[in-house]
């Protein structure tokens, strides 16, 4: 069964970091795009960023270019998100999703960021 | 990177059926045949209900459809069932390995 679990939220003042992880099992981890998803509480899914199989392609929301780094460890089945210079409009649930096909289909249950200060 | 259009809310009584649309633009609804829709209960993660327009995962009851014409993408749910009261959203495939969600649709079921 696919199990994707992250970790690392919580509360960071405004211009701070956080690390996002994302621990993947019940498939091959190394044979599938990667992403990172977020939710304000109350709104919408907007997309934050990709990861390729192998780790070698990118992708980013303009929201979050130049201040968030996806990357992921396949030895470790691990997906994560660098998250710097955060903003009071980061404050979401960040889920880690599998891409199959061009879209999501395994969520993980989501990890809170709130940036205040 | 605009948020597709959905509708905020609809409704329907048990048994019946509501369709949901969706709209984008030629670059991402009307570009691709990757639309792909999800049901989401407050506080849970999302959960995956339609795939390349018109697909439904294993375990995805029949009730669920989806359809698209041009740059608008629609999930229809038919004889209505209590547990489908929850939010909705479409997902469309918009080039470079990048997704755009809509702003997602809150179902009530009378």
């Amino acid at each position: 069964e696919v199990h994707l679990v992250e970790s690392g939220g919580g509360l960071v003042q405004p211009g701070g970091s956080l690390r996002l992880s994302c621990v993947a099992s019940g498939f091959t981890f190394s044979g599938y795009w990667m992403h990172w998803v977020r939710q304000v509480p109350g709104k919408g899914l907007v997309w934050v960023s990709g990861i390729s199989s192998d780790g070698s392609g990118t992708t980013y929301a303009d929201s979050v270019k130049g201040r968030f780094t996806i990357s992921r460890d396949n030895a470790k089945n691990t997906l994560n998100l660098q998250m710097n210079s955060l903003r009071a409009d980061d404050t979401a649930v960040y889920f880690c999703a599998r891409d199959t096909r061009y879209a999501p289909d395994y969520w993980g249950q989501g990890t809170l960021v709130t940036v205040s200060s | 990177q605009s948020a597709l259009t959905q509708p905020r809310s609809v409704s329907g009584s048990p048994g019946l059926s509501v369709t949901i649309s969706c709209t984008g633009t030629s670059s991402d609804v009307g570009g691709y045949n990757y639309v792909s829709w999800y049901q989401q209960h407050p506080g849970k993660a999302p959960k995956f209900m339609i795939y390349d327009v018109t697909k439904r995962p294993s375990g995805v009851p029949d009730r669920f459809s989806g359809y698209k014409s041009g740059n608008t993408a629609s999930l229809t749910i038919s004889g209505l069932q209590a547990e489908d009261e929850a939010d909705y959203y479409c997902c469309s495939y918009a080039g470079s390995y990048t997704w755009v969600f809509g702003g997602g649709t809150k179902l009530t079921v009378l």
